[in-house]
């Protein structure tokens, strides 16, 4: 089974500062099956990012992906008030969906 | 607009059994893999099953391998999970999602509210 590693656990970032996200995979994942996803307190997960780069439908261009082989990054170019909340990678590398321990960015 | 509608969670006992629904609507059900995946209170996604548009493929986590069952009813635009043998561990809410795609793979766009289950004796 493939573990994700994500870092660091909590970013403390202040509004229109750029945040850096780092997801580590246990073996190569092919970018095809990287996503990224956002979770707000006590609400559902929003899908931002698919095949490592491609933004999900509705997604601000201020989200961007990148990556390959076992080190993929979500950047936030500028953080807004709304994006402060806690982001998640997931690979689905033979169709098994494993996703990463989360990290949490917080207002500083 | 896609609506995912989960039910069936609830409190249960060690070795128990629950089956979760969830009824789709505001998309072509039979066109899209769908999927199971919880969250144990305070704690980060766990992705549980898949079963792809057909219902001909399913995958699971190693962790309820076995004792879970992912299905579809494609006439019924309805998933399930049926779930034996529960643990402790199994506590959580299990969100239905729906997959970008047809193939058992693709990340999931979309996601019901969440049925909870307890695990407890």
């Amino acid at each position: 089974e493939i573990v994700l590693t994500q870092s660091p656990g909590t970013l403390s970032l202040s509004p229109g500062e750029r945040a850096t996200l780092s997801c580590r995979a246990s073996q190569s994942v092919s970018s095809s099956y990287l996503a990224w996803y956002q979770q707000k307190p006590g609400q559902t997960p929003r899908l931002l990012i698919y095949g490592a780069s491609s933004r999900a439908t509705g997604i601000p261009d201020r989200f961007s992906g990148s990556g390959s082989g076992t080190d993929f990054t979500l950047t936030i170019s500028r953080l807004e008030p709304e994006d402060f909340a806690v982001y998640y990678c997931q690979q689905y590398v033979g169709s098994r969906g494993t996703f990463g321990g989360g990290t949490k960015v917080e207002i500083k | 607009e896609v609506q995912l509608l989960e039910s069936g969670g609830g409190l249960v006992q060690p070795g128990g059994s629950l089956r979760l629904s969830c009824a789709a609507s505001g998309f072509a059900f039979s066109s899209y893999a769908m999927a199971w995946v919880r969250q144990a209170p305070g704690k980060g996604l766990e992705w549980v099953s898949v079963i792809n548009n057909s219902g001909a493929y399913t995958y699971y986590a190693d962790s309820v391998k076995g004792r879970f069952t992912i299905s579809r009813d494609n006439s019924k635009n309805t998933l399930y999970l049926q779930m034996n043998s529960l643990r402790a561990e199994d506590t959580a809410l299990y969100y239905c999602a729906k997959a970008l795609g047809a193939a058992a793979g693709p990340p999931v766009g979309s996601w019901g509210q969440g049925t909870r289950v307890t695990v407890s004796s």
